[in-house]
């Protein structure tokens, strides 16, 4: 099945500042998610973004499909940004909406 | 719209019981997956309905069960609760097969 990897694994920023964060896919999906975990466990939708750039606010996200990754880009962060991002991928071939999650990147930021 | 709503949102059980959790997804929208969090393995999935009939199961044992009714609302089951089967259990719905999923707030099950 499909291997999710995110990097970094934890991530420290002080207010203000940018972020890359990283998702590859071991196999090709034909939908991929991010997400933002809040402090109470919901995944709260960021982006569906099986290819292309997206922008949305501060966060903005780009898929390269054909080299199965995805990247998502925090700007000027803020503290309330601060929580676990997930990447999700699924693979529609085999007639399934499982979507496959990545370990997560923790991201606390600092005042 | 109102989003997906997960019933009830926090339970505690004692190993042996029974539990069953319900899952109301987006109006008009017809596919519900199930996934289960815990701090040891991470998201996984559990298991996908879509018009009443369960179209992919994950690796997880028989006392894991579902349905899904007409409505499109789902319920999931658990039978002879372990210990184990604590977790953060997570409802996502979708309109069709590949669109965007949108999940619940979760029911955090305590299982003592």
């Amino acid at each position: 099945g499909i291997q999710v990897e995110q990097s970094p694994p934890d991530l420290i920023l002080q207010e203000g500042a940018n972020s890359t964060l990283r998702c590859n896919f071991s196999d090709s999906v034909n939908n991929l998610q991010w997400f933002h975990q809040n402090p109470w466990g919901q995944l709260i939708n960021l982006f569906y973004i099986p290819s292309g750039t997206k922008q949305n606010g501060r966060l903005s996200a780009t898929t390269v499909a054909t080299e199965r990754y995805s990247l998502l880009y925090i700007s000027s962060s803020q503290t309330t940004d601060s929580g676990v991002y997930f990447c999700a991928g699924a693979n529609y071939g085999g007639a399934t909406n499982k979507l496959i999650f990545g370990t997560g990147t923790l991201l606390a930021v600092q005042p | 719209k109102a989003g997906v709503t997960q019933t009830p949102r926090y339970l505690i059980k004692t190993r042996g019981q029974q539990v069953t959790l319900s899952c109301s997804p987006i109006s008009g929208h017809r596919s519900v997956s199930w996934y289960q969090q815990t701090p040891g393995q991470g998201l996984q999935f559990l298991f996908e309905y879509f018009s009443e009939t369960q179209r992919n199961k994950g690796n997880f044992p028989g006392r894991f069960s579902g349905r899904q009714f007409s409505n499109s609302r789902s319920e999931m089951n658990v039978s002879t609760l372990e210990l184990g089967d604590s977790a953060l259990y997570l409802c996502a719905s979708s309109l069709v097969k590949g669109n965007e999923q949108f999940f619940g707030p979760g029911t955090r099950l305590t299982v003592l």
